[in-house]
């Protein structure tokens, strides 16, 4: 089956620093992927969305400067957040978007728990 | 704008039992319809979808969900659980055209008791 990965899984920074996440879809291409954050006990909020060879489309709400979405290549997108401070600290969870063109399957990574001290 | 709603946040059964986890939708527009299921820190699965045509689909380990046009809802139901399908259920959607943006309910925790 389809294959996400996502690294780190764990992550701790100091405030003020800034935290890269990659997403990486191991075995087929993804034009597409997408961004989310979930809140303890809460669902996901989509924050952007990442297509390859262009910008990403964000949320309303989502700050673009603070969440630095860059899809570099058909099969990794990586989220950085910049000058992160404890209110970020979230599980962060990529998804990449297989069979295009039709009735596609939207595939997660395993996430990535950011803690921000 | 389309709306997705789990009216259960907690649902706890005993083993062997049957369950329903309810979600109801709002959509002007023709929509395809998601069940994902997350176990403890991990990421999202898919569970089943429904796409198109029977209205009643079916998972590999025994959840079904009937997608009900006229009450705008999509439950998913097992008749009997086990321990290990404790976990959190996401129901979702997205229109069948545009973008490929998922809404995704509020997720229902499904807790079995031994």
């Amino acid at each position: 089956g389809a294959v996400v990965s996502q690294h780190p899984s764990w992550v701790i920074c100091k405030s003020g620093t800034s935290v890269k996440i990659e997403c990486r879809s191991l075995d087929f291409q993804a034009t597409t992927m997408f961004w989310y954050r979930q809140f303890p006990k809460q669902s996901l909020m989509l924050m952007a969305t990442s297509n390859e060879g262009s910008k990403a489309t964000y949320e309303q709400g989502v700050e673009k400067d603070k969440f630095l979405i860059n899809h570099a290549s058909l099969t990794l997108s990586t989220l950085t957040v910049t000058s992160a401070h404890p209110e970020d600290s979230s599980f962060y969870i990529c998804s990449a978007l297989r069979g295009q063109g039709g009735p596609e399957t939207q595939y997660f990574g395993p996430g990535t728990r950011l803690l921000v001290l | 704008a389309q709306s997705v709603t789990q009216l259960d946040s907690q649902v706890p059964v005993f083993e062997e039992a049957p369950v329903e986890l309810r979600c109801n939708y709002s959509s002007s527009v023709s929509v395809y319809l998601f069940w994902y299921v997350q176990y403890p820190n991990q990421g999202l699965q898919l569970l089943l979808k429904y796409l198109s045509g029977s209205t009643l689909v079916e998972s590999i380990n025994g959840f079904e969900a009937e997608f009900n046009k006229s009450q705008t809802s999509f439950h998913l139901r097992k008749p009997s659980v086990h321990i290990s399908d404790t976990a959190e259920y996401f129901c979702a959607v997205r229109t069948t055209s545009g973008t490929y943006k998922y809404i995704f309910g509020t997720g229902t925790r499904l807790k079995v008791l031994a």
